[in-house]
């Protein structure tokens, strides 16, 4: 099984400053790497799959990138939607495998 | 406008059985592999089951492999996920998400989720 871990598990960011959240594979997971949105009480929400391709209608300001083993969720200034839970999940082996996520919170 | 739409969800005993519809509207549901995630409270994500869109072959976490059976009725554009042997590990939101290819992909469309809780 590939072990995705992300860093840090929380990141405390203030309004308009960057955040860089990181997601590690325990094996490459060549591109095949997604990046999901989570808000309390919602379901998840694509945001990046093929670890760098934007999902349709997502802002700009949101990037990914990295291959093989390392990657990385960037968002370029933090607006108050973008505060909410972020996990990565691998879909180029079985069993498919979520990161642990990365909590966002308000500085 | 892609919609899915678990329902099944409730309280049950341990041991004791539950299945899991999803309805899916707004795309080709037979064109698409779907999948069944779950998430404990409090808890992360985790990955449950997957179909083809042909529906064959199942895939399953080890964690409900044996106990747990998906299939789909590409009639009824609905996606299932039996559920029998239940244990308390097993309480959590279960979402239905599509996948964006025919076999496999991303989780590029999710459901609300319905909630199984199992308790005595």
């Amino acid at each position: 099984e590939i072990v995705m871990t992300q860093s840090p598990a929380t990141l405390s960011v203030s309004p308009g400053e960057g955040a860089t959240l990181s997601c590690r594979a325990s094996q490459s997971v060549s591109s095949s790497l997604a990046w999901y949105q989570q808000k309390p009480g919602q379901a998840p929400r694509l945001l990046i799959y093929g670890a760098s391709t934007r999902a349709t209608g997502l802002p700009a300001r949101f990037s990914g990138s990295g291959s093989g083993t390392e990657f990385t969720l960037t968002i370029s200034s933090l607006q108050s939607e973008d505060f909410a839970v972020y996990y990565c999940q691998q879909y180029n082996n079985w069993p498919l495998t979520f990161g642990g996520g990365t909590k966002v919170d308000i500085k | 406008e892609v919609q899915l739409v678990e329902s099944g969800g409730g309280l049950v005993q341990p041991g004791e059985s539950l299945r899991l519809s999803c309805v899916a509207s707004g795309f080709t549901f037979s064109s698409y592999a779907m999948g069944w995630v779950r998430q404990a409270p409090g808890k992360g994500l985790e990955w449950v089951s997957a179909l083809t869109g042909g529906g064959f072959p199942p895939s399953y976490a080890d964690s409900v492999k044996g106990r747990f059976t998906i299939s789909r009725d590409n009639s009824k554009n609905t996606l299932y996920l039996q559920m029998n042997g239940l244990r308390a590990e097993d309480t959590a939101v279960y979402y239905c998400a599509r996948r964006s290819g025919t076999t496999s992909g991303h989780f590029d469309y999710w459901g609300r989720g319905t909630l199984v809780t199992v308790s005595s």
